[in-house]
């Protein structure tokens, strides 16, 4: 079993869906759980992260961690054709980042 | 300049070929990494740099050499590479190792190897 799993996608969305992406993990050692965002001929951008079991929401955007079960997600409310990128969710511990294999998201207007 | 810079954007080279790959962080971090993006794969870390020295090989051909002659510069020295090499390079840094949960990535060097 990877460390780290996340569905290859794509996924195909209209314009003010609310999506959501998951992955699922392994290694209960994991403290910090991370989205970063990846668009076409970019580096990843670090959307934001969280630490321990919870929601943390930023505008449009909501992290969920649920340790309990090893799954992370996160929620995009009103979806924009802006946010048609590829989504890589990471995951901390002992100083080394686990990244996902990433989602492609497509928002169609 | 803010942020994470990497030169060149777009490499092209032959397998007998030495070029080098440059990195620089604006952030006034003190830990830097190297990874390789390919199709369909998780990022893969290659290297890490702590306050200028290396604290991670990750089982790294030789013909992948890295440098960081300070803690805002990093380079990837390439020689002899093989066409399995072609993929995207990225750069990142970190206030530092223990707190490299927060990395921050330049744009990368896609890298064909003819």
């Amino acid at each position: 079993q990877k460390e780290v799993e996340q569905d290859p996608g794509p996924l195909s969305v209209p314009e003010g869906a609310i999506v959501s992406l998951n992955c699922t993990y392994s290694n209960s050692a994991f403290q910090y759980f991370m989205w970063y965002r990846q668009y076409s001929r970019k580096g990843p951008e670090l959307l934001m992260y969280t630490y321990s079991s919870g929601n943390k929401e930023d505008g449009r955007f909501t992290a969920q961690v649920d340790k309990s079960s090893k799954y992370i997600s996160l929620f995009i409310r009103d979806s924009q054709p802006s946010d048609s990128a590829t989504y890589l969710c990471a995951m901390w511990a002992n100083s080394k980042l686990t990244f996902g294999k990433g989602i492609t998201l497509s928002v169609r207007p | 300049e803010t942020g994470v810079t990497q030169t060149p954007r777009h490499l092209v080279m032959g397998m007998t070929n030495k070029k080098s790959l440059k990195c620089e962080q604006h952030l006034g971090h003190n830990a830097m990494y190297w990874y390789k993006q390919s199709a369909k794969k998780p990022l893969e870390l290659m290297f890490v740099y702590n306050f200028k020295e290396q604290t991670e090989n990750n089982s790294v051909p030789s013909r992948f050499s890295p440098e960081c002659p300070n803690s805002s510069h990093l380079f990837l020295h390439l020689h002899t590479l093989q066409p399995e090499d072609s993929a995207l390079y990225l750069c990142a840094s970190s206030q530092d190792r223990s707190g490299s949960y927060e990395q921050y990535f330049g744009p990368g060097t896609r890298l064909t190897v003819t």
